[in-house]
C-alpha cells in the first residue's frame, strides 16, 4: 500500500457544484494532516491544515477519520478559479521532521 | 516581503555537467528543505536540513549534494551522477516549534540535454 494515496482525477465539475476529495494514508504514525493546492507548473501552495475535529475555511471543510486513516477536503460552490491540483500531505516525526506528498487529485471546474 | 526565492526559473544544461540551483529564504526558518517533482508524481525529498551545518538525506539523495553554511540559504548541486535529473526541483523551509507546515519557492525546472 502506497504511504500516500489519493484519486488522481481528473474530477471535471460545473461551477457552483460541491466537490469532495478523499486520501488514504498507511502509516498509523503520522500525526499532521495538510491540503496543498497546485496550479500548473507552479509550487504547492498550503490550502489548509486538517485536524481531528475537522476544520473549515471558507467554502473549504476538511476531516480527518484517524480509526480509518483517511483525509478528506470537500469544496462547496466550486469557483473557475478552483481548478487546480490538490496534493494531500502527511507528516510525522521519527527523529527528524518529514512530510509525505500524495501525487494530487486534479480539478477542473467547468462553466 | 518574508518568503523563499529560487532561481533561476529555467535552467539548461548539457549531460554530464554539474548545476547549482539556489534556494534564499527570509522567514527565519531554520528547517529547509528540496524536492523533485516529475510529471504526474508526488514530491520525491531529496536533502533536508533542520539546522545550520546540518542535512541529511532524503529518499532520493543519489546524485545530489547540498550545503547549508548560512540559515537562509540552502543550494542542491545536481551533479552528472544523477541518471535522470531533468525534473522540476522546489525548495521549502518551516519553522517546527511553530507547526508542521511547509512553504515552497517557486521552484526551478531543469532540462538536461
Amino acid at each position: 500500500r502506497k504511504e500516500v494515496e489519493q484519486d488522481p482525477g481528473p474530477f471535471n465539475v460545473p461551477e457552483g457544484a460541491t466537490v469532495a476529495f478523499n486520501c488514504t494514508y498507511s502509516n498509523s504514525a503520522s500525526q499532521s494532516f495538510f491540503w496543498y493546492r497546485q496550479d500548473c507548473r507552479k509550487e504547492p501552495k498550503l490550502l489548509m491544515s486538517v485536524y481531528s475535529s475537522g476544520n473549515e475555511d471558507g467554502r473549504f471543510t476538511a476531516q480527518l477519520n484517524r480509526a480509518s486513516q483517511y483525509i478528506s477536503l470537500l469544496i462547496r460552490d466550486s469557483k473557475l478559479s478552483d481548478s487546480a491540483t490538490y496534493l494531500c500531505v502527511v507528516a510525522r516525526r521519527a527523529g527528524s521532521y518529514q512530510l509525505t506528498f500524495g501525487k494530487g487529485t486534479k480539478l477542473s471546474v467547468i462553466p | 516581503d518574508g518568503g523563499i526565492t529560487q532561481s533561476p526559473k529555467y535552467l539548461f544544461r548539457k549531460e554530464g555537467q554539474n548545476v547549482t540551483l539556489s534556494c534564499e529564504q527570509n522567514l527565519n526558518h531554520d528547517a529547509m528543505y528540496w524536492y523533485r517533482q516529475d510529471p504526474g508524481q508526488g514530491l520525491r525529498l531529496i536533502y533536508y536540513s533542520q539546522i545550520v551545518n546540518d542535512f541529511q538525506k532524503g529518499d532520493i539523495a543519489e546524485g545530489y549534494s547540498v550545503s547549508r553554511e548560512k540559515k537562509e540559504s540552502f543550494p542542491l548541486t545536481v551533479t552528472s551522477a544523477q541518471k535522470n535529473p531533468t525534473a522540476f526541483y522546489l525548495c521549502a523551509s518551516s519553522n517546527p516549534g511553530q507547526g508542521d507546515e511547509q512553504f515552497f519557492g517557486p521552484g526551478t525546472r531543469l532540462t538536461v540535454l
